[in-house]
């Protein structure tokens, strides 16, 4: 059974933490994508990885940055986390190039940040 | 840029009533459309997906046609059932990244 895992299901942190959130896909897919998601606008692109190193933004990338050391891992980080990035975060990956494939998604982890 | 518009919710039908949910898209060229289901406490997964125009996707009962003539990916299932209780996501892909375009999701309440 293919899966995407993510290292939390809950964290709650303080505002001005360096806050990681871990994603690991066992697929060997080529992309991985960072979302969060809020009550009322659905999900929103944070970044994205389409290889080793290669990153690109998406729509709502300040505040964070990523890391993609490893095919298999893709790593959110909130430099200094403040209170309005408490959200529900959800990883995904996807087969390579070409638009007909589908993403497969984490159970997400719920950020609160105090 | 690429839109997806869905029926605002959130929908609460009884069981065993006919479901529909809209969707519409904005985008360039011939993008895949898909639907994504989110149960409670869960992450998103693939419902069902279409990849050119005409296609019908179909997946446990639920079905959704690609109409390029209307931008058009419409939800629907016959008979729902209480199982069914979910958030419902349109989404589209047209860019060799994998990227996706989601709408905001529908929340399906269905009743016994």
């Amino acid at each position: 059974d293919v899966k995407v895992t993510q290292s939390s299901r809950y964290l709650v942190k303080r505002t001005g933490e360096k806050v990681f959130l871990e994603c690991v896909q066992d697929m060997d897919h080529e992309n991985m994508f960072w979302y969060r998601q809020d009550p009322g606008l659905g999900l929103r692109l944070i970044y994205f990885s389409y290889d080793v190193k290669m990153k690109e933004k998406g729509d709502i990338p300040e505040g964070y940055s990523v890391s993609r050391e490893k095919k298999e891992r893709f790593s959110l980080i909130l430099e200094s986390a403040s209170t309005n990035q408490t959200s529900m975060y959800l990883c995904a990956s996807s087969m390579g190039s070409g638009y007909h494939n589908e993403q497969f998604f984490g159970p997400g982890t719920r950020l609160t940040v105090l | 840029g690429n839109s997806v518009t869905q029926m605002e919710g959130p929908v609460t039908l009884s069981e065993e009533a006919f479901l529909t949910i809209n969707c519409t898209y904005t985008a360039t060229g011939y993008p895949s459309l898909f639907w994504y289901v989110q149960y409670p406490g869960e992450g998103l997964q693939l419902l069902l997906k279409a990849t050119k125009a005409d296609d019908k996707g179909s997946n446990k009962g639920f079905e959704a046609t690609y109409r390029k003539e209307t931008t058009s990916f419409h939800l629907e299932k016959g008979s729902v059932q209480v199982s069914d209780s979910a958030v419902y996501f349109c989404a589209l892909s047209n860019t060799n990244a994998g990227k996706s375009t989601f709408g905001d999701g529908t929340t399906l309440t269905v009743k016994p």
